[in-house]
């Protein structure tokens, strides 16, 4: 059965700092996604990373896929407040066994 | 609004009660999923179709839990006889079976259990 791990769980840093969200998975996956949750909504999509070595960024955040590590990592450069939210990566065996399975979350606050 | 849209947005029930959620996806999309998520956790896979047909259930999907989707467009999701550990935000997202193309949320529905 296909496990996601997300880490840290929770992640408290200041304004302007730059920190590494990591998420593992236990098997080949065709594709990976990073999405951001503000509390009481839904789910906003944020990347998806396609193949080995993929990277996108938008703005401070920047993502990153290596398939044979089984590893994802969302980096977050000179964080500001307003990205605090949760951060969930989640995986896709499309092909194969065609849900998405979510990590339980990175919750990430940036002091002032 | 062309995004997927939930209704209602939110319930509360007593327990014993049943209760009907609807899923509206993106018109184009043909997958559509259902997802529980509760306070502090991810969202959990209960089940998915490709266009009509059902085509996984999750563990978490009791006998009192059942999805339909009956011409490939919008989705129910009943509960049974509620429990209070139904308790939870319910979201459906859309996407289409394709490689480059993400799966996008509603709004979710949130269930109370009284």
């Amino acid at each position: 059965e296909l496990k996601v791990e997300q880490n840290p769980l929770f992640l408290s840093m200041q304004e302007g700092k730059n920190y590494t969200i990591y998420c593992n998975y236990s098997t080949t996956s065709d594709r990976l996604y990073w999405y951001r949750q503000d509390p009481g909504k839904s789910l906003e999509s944020l990347f998806v990373l396609l193949s080995n070595g993929a990277v996108k960024q938008e703005g401070r955040l920047m993502a990153s896929l290596d398939t044979k590590a089984r590893l994802s990592t969302l980096h977050i450069t000179a964080a500001v407040h307003d990205l605090s939210a949760t951060y969930f990566c989640a995986v896709d065996m499309s092909g194969r066994d065609d849900k998405i399975i979510f990590g339980k979350g990175t919750r990430l606050h940036i002091l002032p | 609004d062309t995004g997927v849209s939930q209704n209602p947005r939110h319930k509360i029930t007593k327990r014993g009660q049943n209760v009907t959620f609807r899923c509206d996806p993106i018109s184009e999309h043909n997958r559509l999923y259902w997802y529980r998520q509760t306070l502090g956790q991810g969202p959990e896979f209960l089940t998915y179709f490709q266009n009509e047909a059902q085509l996984e259930k999750s563990r978490l999907l009791s006998d009192r839990f059942s999805a339909e989707r009956p011409k490939g467009s919008f989705s129910t999701l009943e509960i049974q006889r509620t429990e209070q550990g139904d308790s939870a935000m319910y979201l459906c997202a859309s996407s289409l079976s394709s490689v480059r193309v993400r799966a996008f949320f509603g709004q979710g529905t949130r269930l109370t259990v009284v």
